[in-house]
C-alpha cells in the first residue's frame, strides 16, 4: 500500500539525549514537511524539503535538525537543545506545490 | 505568514444534529484542506478546496476565497464524527506548498 510511515509511535527521552524520528513515503513525492502538535493547538511547520539534498527551516526550527538524502526520507532529529521537545510530530508529503498535502500517523514525544 | 481562525472552538452534538464549522484566513490562498484528526491523532484528508462547492456523503464543503473564508457542513452527525477538525492554507504568493493550520475545532457528537 502507498502511503507515509512514521516510527516509532511513541518515544520516550531523558533530558539531553538526541532523538531521531523517522518519516517514510512511497507516494514518490517531491516535498516533506515535519509538524509539531501541541495539546489544544493547531500544528506548527518545523521544516520542509522540496528535493533531495535541499531543506528549509520553518517557523520553530530551532532546537531540530533534518536530513533529506533519499526522496522517500525525511528523518528529524531533535536535539538536546530543544528547550520544550514533548509534543505530538507528524510528517506530512505532497506531490509538489500546493497540491494536497497528506500525513503520517504520528510520533508522540516525551521527554521524562 | 497567513493567520487561520477557526469557530467555534468547542461543538458539542446530538447524533443526528447538523452543524456548521467556519474557517476564516487573512490573505489569498491557492490551497485549503480541511481534515479530521481522530482520538488516535491521525489526520484525514477531508476536502481540498481552494475555492468552491464539494460534497462528500455527509460532509460539504463551501470555499468564498474572495471573502476570504470557508465552510465546513456536518450532517446527520454520528458519533464516529467526534474529533478535531483543522483547517489549514497555502500562501497564494508561495510556491512551496506549506500550510498554515488553524486551532481546530473540537467536535463531540453524543449518542
Amino acid at each position: 500500500d502507498g502511503g507515509i510511515t512514521q516510527s516509532p509511535k511513541y518515544l520516550f527521552r531523558k533530558e539531553g539525549q538526541n532523538v531521531t524520528l523517522s518519516c517514510e513515503q512511497n507516494l514518490n513525492h517531491d516535498a516533506m514537511y515535519w509538524y509539531r502538535q501541541d495539546p489544544g493547538q493547531g500544528l506548527r511547520l518545523i521544516y520542509y524539503s522540496q528535493i533531495v539534498n535541499d531543506f528549509q527551516k520553518g517557523d520553530i526550527a530551532e532546537g531540530y535538525s533534518v536530513s533529506r538524502e533519499k526522496k522517500e526520507s525525511f528523518p528529524l532529529t531533535v536535539t538536546s537543545a530543544q528547550k520544550n521537545p514533548t509534543a505530538f510530530y507528524l510528517c506530512a508529503s505532497t506531490p509538489g506545490g500546493a497540491d494536497t498535502q497528506y500525513f503520517g500517523p504520528g510520533t508522540r514525544l516525551t521527554v521524562l | 505568514g497567513i493567520q487561520v481562525e477557526q469557530s467555534p472552538p468547542d461543538l458539542i452534538l446530538q447524533e443526528g444534529a447538523n452543524s456548521t464549522l467556519r474557517c476564516n484566513f487573512s490573505d489569498s490562498v491557492n490551497n485549503l484542506q480541511w481534515f479530521h484528526q481522530n482520538p488516535w491523532g491521525q489526520l484525514i484528508n477531508l476536502f481540498y478546496i481552494p475555492s468552491g462547492t464539494k460534497q462528500n456523503g455527509r460532509l460539504s464543503a463551501t470555499t468564498v476565497a474572495t471573502e476570504r473564508y470557508s465552510l465546513l457542513y456536518i450532517s446527520s452527525s454520528q458519533t464516529t464524527d467526534s474529533g478535531v477538525y483543522f483547517c489549514a492554507v497555502n500562501d497564494r504568493g508561495s510556491t512551496l506548498g506549506r500550510l498554515y493550520f488553524g486551532r481546530g475545532t473540537q467536535l463531540t457528537v453524543w449518542p
